[in-house]
């Protein structure tokens, strides 16, 4: 079946440090998408990316999505302690639903 | 706007208990799913819905049944709850399947403890 797979699973930065996380999937996608979950919050939509290659930038938020149409990574340069919480990639196959990663959660010391 | 309304926002019940946890949206949206968050698995798709009428299964169905008899509304119902059902809930709502450009809307979630 679909699987998103999503890595690392945890990530400590100092504040000021760079961080990135890295999505793959066993089949192509036809879109990925990019979700920020804070502490004891609920996910929340930050980008969508469809095209093979495409980059995105969000401020200090850099999204990619890979030439396969398999992978994706999202990178934040200088991260601030409001950067914490749990960044989560899903991928779209052309049909319904989205297909979650687990996850990557952020802390940030200060 | 209220965008997608969960209810309750946390519930202990009793082993072979039922209840329905409700979702609304008011956004006109199709599409309706389901999603379980339990630590290191990420969010689970339960059962999802493509518009009035219509229901089907995800990944994790097992002990759980939906509805949707109108666009605004589709109930999450626990049929006899199992400690292995204590879990965050969350309702997403969204224009179509894949969220295609705009993206999912999550509910606040639905904190659930099955003792």
């Amino acid at each position: 079946g679909q699987q998103v797979m999503q890595i690392p699973q945890y990530q400590h930065v100092q504040e000021g440090e760079d961080f990135t996380t890295y999505c793959n999937s066993s089949t192509t996608l036809s879109n990925i998408q990019w979700y920020k979950q804070r502490p004891g919050g609920h996910p929340v939509f930050l980008i969508q990316l469809v095209k093979s290659g495409e980059v995105k930038k969000q401020k200090r938020l850099t999204f990619q999505f890979g030439e396969a149409k398999k992978n994706s990574s999202l990178h934040i340069t200088a991260t601030q302690t409001t950067d914490v919480g749990t960044y989560f990639c899903a991928g779209g196959t052309g049909a319904n639903n989205l297909f979650f990663g687990t996850g990557t959660r952020l802390t940030v010391i200060p | 706007n209220a965008g997608v309304t969960q209810t309750p926002k946390f519930q202990v019940l009793k082993t072979g208990q039922s209840m329905t946890l409700q979702c609304a949206q008011d956004m006109n949206h199709e599409y309706m799913s389901w999603y379980r968050q339990d630590p290191g698995m990420g969010l689970r798709l339960i059962h999802y819905s493509v518009g009035a009428g219509i229901t089907d299964q995800g990944e994790v169905p097992n002990g759980y049944n939906v509805s949707r008899s109108t666009t605004e509304d589709f109930p999450l119902r626990l049929l006899s709850a199992a400690p292995s059902q204590t879990s965050v809930y969350f309702c997403a709502s969204s224009y179509g399947g894949t969220g295609i450009g705009y993206g999912y809307t999550f509910g606040s979630g639905t904190r659930l403890t099955v003792v």
